[in-house]
């Protein structure tokens, strides 16, 4: 099975900052990969997908580049509600496994 | 608009069986694959099953390979989970999820979960 490592676990950022998390698969995927967010309480919701394509309704300041085994998420300036977890997600083959998830804090 | 609803999840003893169900609205069930994905507390996402549209293939993760069988009826747009031989660490929020197509794919629509609890 393709296995999915983010990077970092966990990160403290403040409001107006640029993040990057990355994510890197045990073997080349190709652009099948998307990225969700997750705020505490809530359900799952499609951030990325093609490795690069906003979802609808999805802000400009999200952003996702990458191909093969390294990819990347981009918060352009982080907004209060951008305080979440952030899950990465392959499509290449079953299993479809995500990565372990990333942090968002509040610094 | 697209609603997906869980049903069926509570609490049962270890060994046992339980079977979640989905109910699909909003769109044509038929033609999408769909699957289920956990969540246990305090935890990541967790890939468990996929189901194509017509019903012709599944797949499941070894977690739960030969233990759980996902079905679906397209007559009534419900997805089920069939769960037997239940384990503690199958304890978790089990999501009913689209799957969207374009170049690859993509989970575009997440039901609000069911809980399932193994215990004694």
């Amino acid at each position: 099975a393709i296995q999915l490592t983010q990077s970092p676990s966990s990160l403290s950022a403040s409001v107006g900052d640029r993040v990057t998390i990355t994510c890197r698969a045990s073997q080349a995927i190709s652009g099948a990969l998307a990225w969700y967010q997750q705020t505490p309480g809530r359900v799952p919701k499609l951030l990325i997908y093609d490795a690069s394509t906003l979802a609808s309704g999805v802000p400009s300041r999200f952003s996702g580049s990458g191909s093969g085994t390294d990819f990347t998420l981009t918060i352009r300036s982080l907004q209060p509600e951008d305080f979440a977890s952030y899950y990465c997600q392959h499509f290449n083959s079953y299993p479809y496994t995500f990565g372990q998830g990333t942090k968002v804090e509040i610094k | 608009q697209v609603q997906l609803v869980e049903s069926g999840g509570g609490v049962v003893q270890p060994g046992r069986s339980l079977r979640l169900s989905c109910a699909a609205s909003g769109f044509t069930f038929s033609s999408h694959g769909m699957h289920w994905v956990r969540q246990a507390p305090g935890e990541g996402l967790e890939w468990v099953a996929v189901i194509w549209n017509d019903g012709s293939h599944t797949s499941y993760s070894d977690s739960v390979r030969g233990r759980f069988t996902i079905s679906r009826d397209n007559a009534k747009n419900t997805l089920y989970l069939q769960m037997n031989s239940l384990r503690g660490e199958d304890t978790a929020v089990y999501y009913c999820v689209r799957e969207y197509s374009s170049i690859w794919f993509a989970f575009d629509y997440w039901g609000q979960g069911t809980l399932v609890t193994v215990s004694s």
